[in-house]
């Protein structure tokens, strides 16, 4: 069965610091990958979806960056991380092609300081 | 204008009441329709989906799609405490994911 594994669950970072968010896929190949932000109360945002290696998609101009260095491995940077960067981030997959739904990891809290 | 509009609530009910979660879109190149729950500080979980105009059950829960005015919704029978949740409905096109708001939902024992 597919799995995915997203850490760390919860970071506090400050001002200016950088941020590296890593998520990854078990058990299925080639998948579609997203990363999400949710603000309090909000909904989902997408930031940058990929679909295959080196592949990336960006929605939203801002000072977030996303690499996809192997096939089942999503990584969300940041330089220089903002106070408005704050957020729950969720990564998640789906199907190649083949079915639509996505499938998210359990998030991780980012509170800048 | 957002491309999937969606009422954020709250919406508060008594247990047993039947509830109607809806969305609007704009671009009539959306094909799936999804509806995700979400409890508090966790990810979003898989509740149905479909791709065609009309209804589609499972057990408590029906959506319905009607691509001609580009409105999906929700439908909870029997409403339970453990229905307690945001609502998030989500739309593919060209393999990109897009999520209304989402509606934060409670069940009153």
């Amino acid at each position: 069965s597919q799995t995915i594994h997203q850490w760390p669950a919860t970071l506090v970072q400050p001002v200016g610091s950088p941020l590296s968010l890593e998520c990854t896929v078990e058990g299925t190949s080639n998948p579609n990958l997203y990363w999400y932000r949710q603000a309090a109360g909000r909904g989902l945002q997408l930031l940058f979806y990929s679909v295959g290696i080196g592949q990336i998609s960006s929605e939203v101009p801002q000072n977030l960056s996303a690499s996809r260095p192997q096939d089942r491995q999503f990584i969300l940077s940041s330089k220089k991380l903002l106070l408005s960067d704050s957020g729950f981030y969720l990564c998640a997959w789906s199907v190649y092609r083949l079915r639509t739904e996505a499938f998210f990891g359990q998030g991780t809290r980012l509170t800048v300081v | 204008q957002k491309e999937v509009e969606q009422d954020p609530g709250p919406l508060s009910v008594p247990e047993g009441a039947i509830v109607s979660l809806n969305c609007t879109y704009s671009n009539s190149a959306f094909q799936y329709f999804m509806w995700y729950r979400q409890y508090s500080r966790k990810g979003p979980e898989l509740l149905m989906y479909t791709y065609s105009s009309g209804n589609k059950e499972d057990g408590r829960f029906t959506a319905q799609v009607d691509k001609s005015s580009k409105y999906i919704s929700l439908f909870i029978r029997d409403s339970q405490p453990s229905d307690s949740a945001t609502y998030l409905c989500a739309m593919l096109r060209a393999q990109k994911l897009v999520f209304g708001q989402g509606t934060r939902l409670t069940i009153n024992p």
